[in-house]
C-alpha cells in the first residue's frame, strides 16, 4: 500500500494558462474525490468518482474545471483559462467503498496562478 | 454548502499538557472523522468514528461521536512537540459521498 500520490506537487502558471493534475488513489480504492483547500481553511470538495463514472460535482466546479478518471485508476483535474482565484491546493482522496467508506488523502498539488 | 463549527481555532499549550477541541455541526452526520495537516501536505486521517457515542482511541488520542450526532470532540493527551498542526474535524451526512470539513485548530506545543 504506497498511499495516494499526486503529481506535480507544486504548480506555478500564468492566468489564463491551463493545467492538469494527476491522482493516483490506493490501488484497491474504487472511490476517488477531488478537493480544494484555499490558505486558512478546511477542504471544500469538488467531485467524485467512483470507478470510472463522476457520480458527483459541487457548485465550486466551474465550467473551466473538469476530471476525469478513465480506467477507473487514475484520475485528472484540469483547468483551463486559469484565474488567480484558482490558487489553492488540491487535494485528492481515495476511499473503498462500503459501511467505513474511509478516505484517505494524498499529499496535494499546491497550484499559484500570477 | 455545510459548515462546521470547530473550537478552538488555535491553541498554544506546554508540552505534557492535554489538548482538547470540538466540531458542532448543524446536521446530523453518519461519520465523523479527524485529520491532522503538516505545512504544504495533506490531511492524515487520525481516528475514524462511525456510531452515535462511540469513543474510539489511537495511542494518546482519543475521539468521541457524540450523541446527537451532530458533534464530536478529539483529545490529546501528554502533548509532545511533535503534534504540532492543524487538526481538521470532517464529517459525512447520510447518503451523502463527501466530507465537509471543520476550519481547523491550529496546536502549537512550547517543549
Amino acid at each position: 500500500d504506497t498511499g495516494v500520490s499526486q503529481n506535480p506537487r507544486h504548480k506555478i502558471t500564468k492566468r489564463g494558462q491551463n493545467v492538469t493534475f494527476r491522482c493516483d488513489p490506493i490501488s484497491e480504492h474504487n472511490r476517488l474525490y477531488w478537493y480544494r483547500q484555499t490558505l486558512g481553511q478546511g477542504p471544500e470538495f469538488l467531485t467524485y468518482f467512483q470507478n470510472e463514472a463522476q457520480l458527483e460535482k459541487s457548485r465550486l466546479l466551474s465550467d473551466r474545471f473538469s476530471a476525469e478518471r478513465p480506467k477507473g485508476s487514475f484520475s485528472t483535474l484540469e483547468i483551463q483559462r486559469t484565474e488567480q482565484g484558482d490558487s489553492a491546493m488540491y487535494l485528492c482522496a481515495s476511499s473503498l467503498s462500503g459501511a467505513a467508506d474511509t478516505q484517505y488523502f494524498g499529499p496535494g498539488t499546491r497550484l499559484t496562478v500570477l | 454548502g455545510q459548515q462546521l463549527n470547530q473550537s478552538p481555532q488555535s491553541m498554544f499549550i506546554q508540552e505534557g499538557e492535554d489538548v482538547s477541541m470540538n466540531c458542532t455541526s448543524s446536521s446530523i452526520f453518519n461519520t465523523w472523522l479527524w485529520y491532522k495537516q503538516e505545512p504544504g501536505e495533506g490531511p492524515v486521517l487520525l481516528i475514524a468514528l462511525y456510531k452515535a457515542g462511540e469513543l474510539t482511541s489511537n495511542g494518546r488520542l482519543t475521539a468521541q461521536f457524540g450523541i446527537t450526532r451532530k458533534d464530536s470532540f478529539l483529545n490529546i493527551s501528554a502533548s509532545i512537540p511533535s503534534d504540532v498542526g492543524i487538526y481538521f474535524c470532517a464529517g459525512r451526512e447520510t447518503g451523502a459521498n463527501n466530507l465537509f470539513f471543520g476550519t481547523g485548530t491550529r496546536l502549537t506545543v512550547i517543549p
